[in-house]
């Protein structure tokens, strides 16, 4: 059965450093999603993406964050100079191109990224 | 604005035995989708099930069925003849037609004994 699939499982960094957070999502998918989940919080809505393009994005994501599907299959959210509050569980979604009238396409997640930013 | 309150952190339950997992969410909108996720330990955060607002009959997935009040804004996942493989952490979400943005819950962490 396909699935998303996150590099790394687990990533460390200082304070100030550039991280980039690779995706894999599904092949035949074409909305990309970036969530986060910082420890005991809600997992929270950053970025959707569709035709190569931002669709939407919450507050959170401001100009430290971007997105990029560089080469047809990876989808990257790079996070520019991290902070500590940026630890956080960082999960990737794909799914089908919603279908008009409300129809509903799964979301597929993948099994998430731990950043850990000191 | 749109949030979704888990109230319960954590529940445990005796295998075999019924649970509900509540969730309340808050909308000025009608139109709506209301989903269920399930994430076991160091695993992918699945669809267990999904509810379109202007549906009135709560669905129904094998052992999971929901509990849609809408005046209310209320939605509980209720889990029957539990089972070990259920112990994982559920997220209630929430989404607008377009799909663009999704809304979650804290999560309630599911404790199966046998």
């Amino acid at each position: 059965e396909p699935e998303v699939t996150q590099t790394p499982s687990h990533q460390v960094t200082q304070m100030g450093q550039e991280v980039i957070l690779r995706c894999v999502p599904i092949s035949n998918h074409l909305y990309f999603y970036w969530y986060r989940q910082i420890l005991g919080q809600k997992v929270e809505f950053l970025v959707s993406f569709y035709n190569n393009e931002i669709s939407e994005k919450s507050e959170i994501f401001d100009d430290q964050f971007s997105v990029e599907r560089p080469d047809g299959s990876n989808f990257t959210l790079k996070i520019r100079s991290t902070k500590l509050e940026d630890s956080a569980m960082y999960f990737c979604a794909s799914s089908e191109v919603p279908l008009a009238g409300g129809s509903y396409n799964e979301q597929f997640f993948g099994p998430g990224t731990r950043l850990t930013v000191l | 604005a749109q949030t979704v309150t888990q109230s319960q952190p954590e529940m445990s339950v005796q295998e075999a035995e019924t649970v509900t997992l509540s969730c309340t969410y808050d909308t000025s909108e009608s139109d709506y989708y209301l989903f269920w996720y399930k994430q076991p330990p160091s695993r992918q955060m699945i669809l267990v099930i999904r509810q379109e607002a202007y549906k009135q009959q709560n669905a129904t997935e094998n052992r999971f069925s929901v509990n849609f009040q809408k005046a209310a804004k209320s939605f509980s996942l209720k889990i029957s003849d539990s089972q070990l493989g259920d112990a994982a952490m559920y997220f209630c979400a929430y989404s607008l037609y377009n799909f663009n943005k999704f809304y979650f819950g804290s999560g309630t962490k599911l404790n199966v004994k046998p």
